[in-house]
């Protein structure tokens, strides 16, 4: 089955600094990638999503790079704020039009004054 | 423009009874998601579901629970005979498109707590 997965539990960052949230996936028909941002007691907000058929993708204050050749996905948040503190999920789709998006665990980015 | 809509936002049960969870889509958006979310986990896949169809229920447990999306009204997910590991927060999501490959947009979630 799919797997998908964070490198880190807990990402602290200095206000004002950039921040690079890592996710690697396993199924390699997946093409569908979205970055997720949770607030506590809130729903998942959507950040950015890439198709695979890019490498790059650019938001406001926020880039997503995928690697398809290492399974491999990063969001990268600019100038960081205190509204960016929350838990970030990537999610993936099972490829071929696969039903359903599989999320990894989460990475909780906290911003330090 | 609502966003997707679910309710309750809280619920409790006792064990044994029964859960029932309501899902409003954005306007405009005919396919809808289940998703459980464990404390400190992501969330895992439950059902896919159009209009009076169940498109996937490959994440659903095969006992006790049971979604629906009717012509009118909320999409529902039912749980029986509730036990404390159903415990969890529960999101709802829409989408304009299915099949896994469009945007999906979540409501707040309804944090289902089982004594």
């Amino acid at each position: 089955g799919e797997n998908v997965g964070l490198h880190l539990p807990t990402l602290s960052v200095q206000e004002g600094d950039n921040s690079i949230i890592n996710c690697a996936y396993s199924n390699s028909a997946s093409d569908y990638f979205i970055w997720y941002k949770q607030e506590s007691g809130k729903g998942p907000q959507f950040i950015i999503d890439i198709r695979s058929n890019m490498d790059k993708r650019q938001g406001q204050r926020v880039t997503v790079l995928l690697n398809k050749t290492v399974k491999h996905l990063s969001l990268q948040i600019a100038a960081t704020q205190p509204g960016d503190s929350a838990v970030y999920f990537c999610a993936v789709n099972g490829g071929g039009g696969a039903d359903g998006l599989t999320f990894g665990k989460g990475t909780h980015l906290i911003i330090q004054p | 423009n609502a966003g997707v809509m679910q309710n309750p936002r809280h619920l409790v049960r006792r064990r044994g009874q029964e859960a029932r969870l309501r899902c409003s889509p954005m306007k405009g958006h005919s396919h809808v998601y289940w998703y459980r979310q464990l404390p400190e986990e992501g969330l895992k896949f439950m059902v896919y579901l159009q209009k009076e169809n169940i498109i996937d229920e490959s994440g659903m447990p095969k006992e006790r629970f049971s979604a629906e999306f009717p012509k009118e009204g909320p999409s529902i997910l039912r749980i029986q005979q509730v036990v404390r590991g159903d415990s969890a927060a529960y999101f709802c999501a829409s989408s304009p498109a299915g099949q896994g490959n469009h945007e999906q947009y979540f409501g707040p979630g309804t944090r289902l707590t089982v004594t």
